[in-house]
């Protein structure tokens, strides 16, 4: 499959806690992307790496890239009920333009 | 913007009935995309258009799924005749230029009974 790796497949944290997903992939990469879906809704885009980037923030969120390894993490600080959601990570291959999903990470925030 | 705009947002029909699915990009973008999603699969391309023109289709299932995109402003997707292994979340997505970040539409979910 050319889908990238995610893992953990479930995440059950309580809120004020931090979120960590990684994602590992295969090929190589232009960028690498992260999505946030709620239940029943289409995909938002939170955050892009660049192949030449090793970190980037966003608010409460920080993706590194370790083209090395082939491996992304997300990290979701002081986390929310509100942040409870399914998170992707999405390849764009080299030359291509579509991207590639991991099969995500489903994240529960108790209150 | 209103965003990327699929239709219908649910569909039930029998086995063997065409399903048409229809799309509208943000106004603009110059790639489309489509995507299914099941549970057993996750995220699929089916295919990704560029100004109007398929790019890679390598992701539509058989000659039983078709796309088209007639105009910058529409795109179809069109499933004949359909099976009950066809029934997902259809999700539709554009981008434009240089940025490569893909925004989603809401998604038509798809049973074929």
């Amino acid at each position: 499959s050319q889908q990238g790796e995610e893992d953990p497949q479930a995440l059950s944290i309580q809120e004020g806690e931090n979120a960590t997903m990684n994602c590992s992939y295969k090929t190589s990469i232009n960028n690498l992307q992260w999505y946030r879906q709620n239940s029943g809704r289409g995909l938002v885009h939170l955050i892009l790496i660049r192949s030449n980037e090793r970190e980037k923030h966003s608010g409460r969120l920080r993706v590194t890239l370790d083209t090395s390894k082939k491996s992304s993490s997300l990290l979701i600080t002081a986390s929310r009920a509100a942040d409870t959601a399914s998170y992707f990570c999405a390849k764009m291959d080299t030359g291509r333009r579509a991207l590639t999903f991991g099969s995500g990470t489903r994240l529960q925030v108790q209150p | 913007d209103a965003g990327v705009i699929q239709s219908p947002r649910h569909e039930v029909t029998e086995m063997g009935q065409e399903v048409t699915l229809r799309c509208k990009p943000i106004s603009g973008h110059d790639y489309l995309f489509w995507y299914r999603q099941t549970m057993m699969r996750g995220l699929e391309l089916l295919i990704y258009f560029n100004n109007n023109v398929p790019i890679d289709d390598s992701g539509m299932p058989e000659d039983r799924f078709s796309a088209k995109m007639p105009n910058a402003s529409f795109s179809t997707l069109k499933i004949q005749p359909s099976e009950p292994r066809d029934s997902a979340v259809y999700f539709c997505a554009s981008s434009g230029g240089l940025n490569e970040k893909l925004f989603f539409g809401s998604g038509t979910q798809l049973s074929v009974l």
